[in-house]
C-alpha cells in the first residue's frame, strides 16, 4: 500500500534552472494538494486540484505550475527557480475529510 | 478568517510522562474537522488523530486523546505515557471551509522532546 509518493526526494537547483516534482497517489482519491513547509512553520497551499483537468491556486502560487491530467498523477513545475523557493515541498491526497501526506522533496536553490 | 494557533512552541516530556499540547481555532462553521499531524525528524506529515465537532466524545488513538472543546474552540492533545519515538514536531490543523476546497490551515506548530 504506497499510498502518496513523491520523487526526488533532494534536490539542489541553479538559480534559474526549471524542475518537475513528481506525485503519485494509489487511494482514487479525487483531491490533491501541493503544499511547501518553510523552516520552523507550518505548511502552506501553493495549489491543488478537484480532479483530473481540474486545478487552482492555493495560497503562495507564483513561480509553479501544475498539471493533472489523471486521478493519479499531480505534478509540481517550477520554472526559472529562485533561492526564495527553497523549501521542503509536499504532495498530499484527501479522502473523506482526511488528507494524507507524502514523504516530501527537499529542494535547495543556490 | 479560519486561524490556528499553536501557543507553545516548544515542549518537553520525561519519558513515560503525560503532556498536553494546545491548540485555538477561530472559525464560523458548525460541523468540521480538526486534526493532529506529527512531523518527526524524517519530515514525513503522519496523521495522530482527528476529531469530528459534531461527535461529543473526544476522539482516542491508543496513547493520543483529544480534549475537544467546541464552545471555546480549543482543541488540545494529550499525549500519555511518553516514548522517545514522539519526538517530533506537532502541527493542529483545521479545513479551510471559506477559501480552497478541503485545504488544511496548520498551525505553527508545537517542539517536542521527550527525555530519556
Amino acid at each position: 500500500n504506497a499510498g502518496v509518493t513523491q520523487t526526488p526526494k533532494f534536490r539542489i537547483l541553479k538559480i534559474g534552472q526549471s524542475m518537475t516534482l513528481q506525485c503519485t497517489q494509489d487511494m482514487n482519491h479525487n483531491y490533491m494538494y501541493w503544499y511547501r513547509q518553510d523552516p520552523g512553520m507550518g505548511l502552506k497551499l501553493i495549489y491543488y486540484s478537484v480532479g483530473a483537468g481540474i486545478t487552482d491556486k492555493g495560497e503562495v502560487p507564483n513561480g509553479y505550475n501544475v498539471s493533472r491530467s489523471t486521478t493519479e498523477d499531480f505534478p509540481l513545475r517550477l520554472e526559472l527557480a529562485a533561492p526564495s523557493q527553497t523549501s521542503v515541498y509536499f504532495c498530499a491526497s484527501a479522502g473523506a475529510d482526511t488528507q494524507y501526506f507524502g514523504p516530501g522533496t527537499r529542494l535547495t536553490v543556490l | 478568517a479560519q486561524t490556528v494557533t499553536q501557543s507553545q512552541p516548544e515542549m518537553s516530556v520525561q519519558e513515560a510522562e503525560t503532556v498536553t499540547l494546545s491548540c485555538t481555532y477561530d472559525t464560523s462553521e458548525n460541523n468540521y474537522y480538526l486534526f493532529w499531524y506529527k512531523q518527526p525528524p524524517s519530515r514525513q506529515m503522519i496523521l495522530v488523530i482527528r476529531q469530528e465537532a459534531y461527535k461529543q466524545q473526544n476522539a482516542t488513538e491508543n496513547r493520543f486523546s483529544v480534549n475537544f472543546q467546541k464552545a471555546a474552540k480549543s482543541f488540545s492533545l494529550k499525549i500519555s505515557d511518553s516514548q522517545l519515538g514522539d519526538t517530533a514536531m506537532y502541527f493542529c490543523a483545521f479545513p479551510d471551509y471559506g477559501g480552497s476546497q478541503g485545504n488544511l490551515i496548520f498551525g505553527k506548530g508545537t517542539k517536542l522532546s521527550v527525555k530519556p
